[in-house]
């Protein structure tokens, strides 16, 4: 069974960095095709992809929040972590980790399992 | 890139609800589809296109062509009313859909 828990503050200042971590089970990250990824859902709107990590170390960010973004991964201990710079009370919201599955070469990619999510808030 | 999605679509118990995702040459990309009730993770209900995950019920069908992908729900039930988001990938960033919320009425 393939499980993700997100962990990290609740609360943050503005200007302050995030950091959060993903802990999985079920699945590893030295396998070919597989990656996590993150995804942001602000209160009441769309959901957003930030960032992923592969199982060969190849990262992608979301084009408009590269700039603030890191991920790393941590085989042995199964765990991604994503730290966000320079937070902003519009970068309230709900953070989800999920395991990701690239096939066909690498056309296409999904997310098949979520973790529950945690809610960040920014504020003074 | 970009995707786009109606913000909502309504259908009857027991009809088929069918909802797109528009995006320039989309048929030349996988796509993939979630559904989000309200409260909860999203959950993968159909990935290349067409597939559906175990544990998916054999209603939700998908599809992919020329610049549309639409997500197909046969026999819709009150347990289908959710957001829907679709989801590409251009192999440097996974982008969603804005989401499309279908009301059983």
């Amino acid at each position: 069974q393939i499980t993700l828990k997100e962990s990290g503050p609740t609360l943050v200042k503005p200007t302050q960095t995030l950091t959060l971590t993903c802990t999985f089970s079920g699945f590893s990250l030295r396998n070919n095709g597989v990656g996590v990824g993150w995804i942001r859902q602000p209160p009441g709107k769309a959901l957003e992809w930030l960032a992923l990590v592969f199982w060969n170390d190849d990262k992608r960010y979301s084009p408009s929040l590269q700039s603030r973004l890191t991920i790393a991964k941590d085989t042995w201990k199964n765990q991604v972590v994503l730290t966000m710079t320079n937070m902003d009370p519009v970068d309230t919201g709900t953070y989800y980790c999920a395991e990701s599955i690239t096939m066909l070469r690498g056309r296409s990619l999904y997310m098949d399992v979520w973790g529950e999510g945690t809610t960040v808030t920014v504020s003074s | 890139y970009e995707v786009t999605q109606p913000p909502s679509v309504s259908v009857s118990p027991g009809q088929t609800a069918t909802m797109p995702c528009s995006g320039d040459k989309l048929g030349e990309k996988y796509v993939c589809w979630y559904q989000q009730k309200p409260g909860q993770s999203p959950v993968l209900v159909i990935y290349q296109d067409s597939k559906r995950p175990s544990g998916i019920p054999e209603r939700f069908s998908g599809s992919n062509s020329g610049n549309t992908a639409t997500l197909t729900i046969s026999g819709t039930q009150a347990i289908d009313e959710a957001d829907y988001y679709c989801q590409a990938w251009d192999s440097t960033a996974v982008i969603f859909g804005g989401g499309t919320k279908l009301t059983v009425l």
